[in-house]
């Protein structure tokens, strides 16, 4: 098994409302990462999670908030978004560094809009 | 700094080969990636390299040049399907992140 799930695949939220984001893996991965994709852009690095511990914070705004609660899920909660933040969220997953060439999988993303 | 340079754009014909190539300069080097990402879909990996030299695949071959900080992804046979945008992406040797570069989207016609 050899694949990322995210939820929800769409998601149109208001500026002050509350929502999360959800990603899974099943592959014994012990890296999780979340990225934003631009439309025509590639994937930005928001956050990486190595072994259940926040390891990299690419300087995101705090209205996003990731959160490990085990080593097979990845959330990232929303609070208070901008329309600007109006993105494809890209889930991926790795081995984790030292364990062999840990090419990352992606995840479909969740297509999100703020109005 | 980090800089990853690929073309932005390529066309090709169906049954045809094409080379899309990606220079860097990056701080640290420990692997370079492609991917393949069909529009509103997710990336797929493709290749990787971290030692110079050819690793084909099917399809697919990716070389790299550590020394010239050079790689390119051919792609042989073309297909309607392989239209797509092809990321190079060079993990950064001190922390493992994947630094991405602009993509090359490439358009395959009949």
């Amino acid at each position: 098994d050899t694949e990322v799930t995210q939820t929800p695949k769409h998601l149109v939220m208001g500026m002050t409302n509350k929502k999360s984001l959800k990603c899974e893996q099943h592959m014994g991965h012990r890296a999780m990462y979340w990225y934003k994709q631009k439309a025509k852009k590639p994937p930005e690095l928001m956050f990486v999670y190595s072994y259940e511990k926040l390891s990299i914070n690419e300087s995101v705004p705090s209205r996003f908030s990731p959160e490990c609660p085990n080593s097979s899920l990845l959330n990232l909660h929303l609070h208070a978004l901008q329309p600007e933040d109006s993105a494809l969220y890209l889930c991926a997953s790795s081995q984790a560094p030292g364990e062999g060439a840990y090419e990352q999988y992606f995840g479909p993303g969740t297509r999100l809009t703020v109005t | 700094g980090q800089n990853i340079d690929q073309p932005t754009e390529m066309t090709a014909t169906e049954g045809a080969i094409v080379q899309i190539n990606c220079t860097y300069q990056t701080s640290g080097f420990n692997g370079l990636f492609w991917y393949q990402q069909h529009a509103g879909e997710a990336p797929t990996f493709l290749s990787y390299n971290v030692l110079d030299g050819l690793e084909e695949k099917g399809r697919f071959s990716s070389f790299l040049s550590r020394s010239k900080g050079y790689s390119y992804l051919l792609l042989k046979e073309l297909q309607m399907k392989d239209s797509a945008s092809y990321l190079c992406a060079v993990r950064d040797e001190g922390t493992d992140k994947l630094i991405f570069g602009t993509g090359t989207r490439l358009q395959v016609f009949p």
